[in-house]
């Protein structure tokens, strides 16, 4: 089993659609929690972090971890073509190196 | 530089050939990574430098992988008798303590895209 399953998609909406892409997690020792975010042909940027359980609103984007089913979740609202973009999920394993999903590609088109 | 930098951009190859793909961290950043992503797939973690040690290793496929920061700025990622499985996107970050000191935050380069026929 992966330390982090991630649905690969695609997944395309129409503009103004609530967006909500997803990851499961295997170590339930896991306490912090990423979305980065990558364009094409371009290296990831972070979006938002969580930490432990519970939500956490930026913007139009909302981060959500439910640690009793090791689930993380961010949430798009009113979606914007310049979201389009592949959304990778990602946890840090121990000090040195996140483990990254396998990314949810999103097209939201106009 | 204001970002991470990665050289060259693009790069094909012939099996069996020797190849550096090369990192310019943002200046002051202490902590160095290298990731490769295939097509389609998340990064995929390789090595992390602090300073000019590897600290961590345990990604390297096998021993043709082999990477070097000799004056912990610049970092220099070897791939020998390249096989065509090592075709990936190959990206380099970084942040100024690593991942203890802040919350995850890697900063990307744009990756040098490596392709062996």
């Amino acid at each position: 089993q992966k330390e982090v399953e991630q649905d690969p998609g695609p997944l395309s909406v129409p503009e103004g659609a609530i967006v909500s892409l997803n990851c499961t997690y295997s170590n339930s020792a896991f306490q912090y929690f990423m979305w980065y975010r990558q364009y094409s042909r371009k290296g990831p940027e972070l979006l938002m972090y969580t930490y432990s359980s519970g939500n956490k609103e930026d913007g139009r984007f909302t981060a959500q971890v439910d640690k009793s089913s090791k689930y993380i979740s961010l949430f798009i609202r009113d979606s914007q073509p310049s979201d389009s973009a592949t959304y990778l999920c990602a946890i840090p394993q121990g000090a040195q190196k996140l483990v990254f999903g396998q990314g949810t590609r999103l097209t939201i088109n106009p | 530089g204001a970002g991470v930098s990665q050289t060259p951009s693009n790069k094909v190859t012939e099996k069996g050939k020797y190849v550096e793909l090369r990192c310019d961290p943002i200046s002051g950043h202490t902590a160095l990574y290298w990731y490769r992503q295939s097509l389609g797939q998340g990064p995929e973690f390789l090595i992390y430098f602090q300073g000019t040690g590897a600290a961590d290793d345990s990604g390297l496929p096998n021993d043709r992988f082999f990477a070097v920061r000799p004056e912990g700025s610049v970092s220099t990622l070897k791939i020998q008798r390249t096989e065509r499985g090592d075709s990936a996107v190959y990206l380099c970050a970084s942040s100024y303590d690593g991942l203890a000191a802040n919350t995850g935050e890697l900063f990307f380069g744009e990756g040098s895209r490596l392709t062996v026929l």
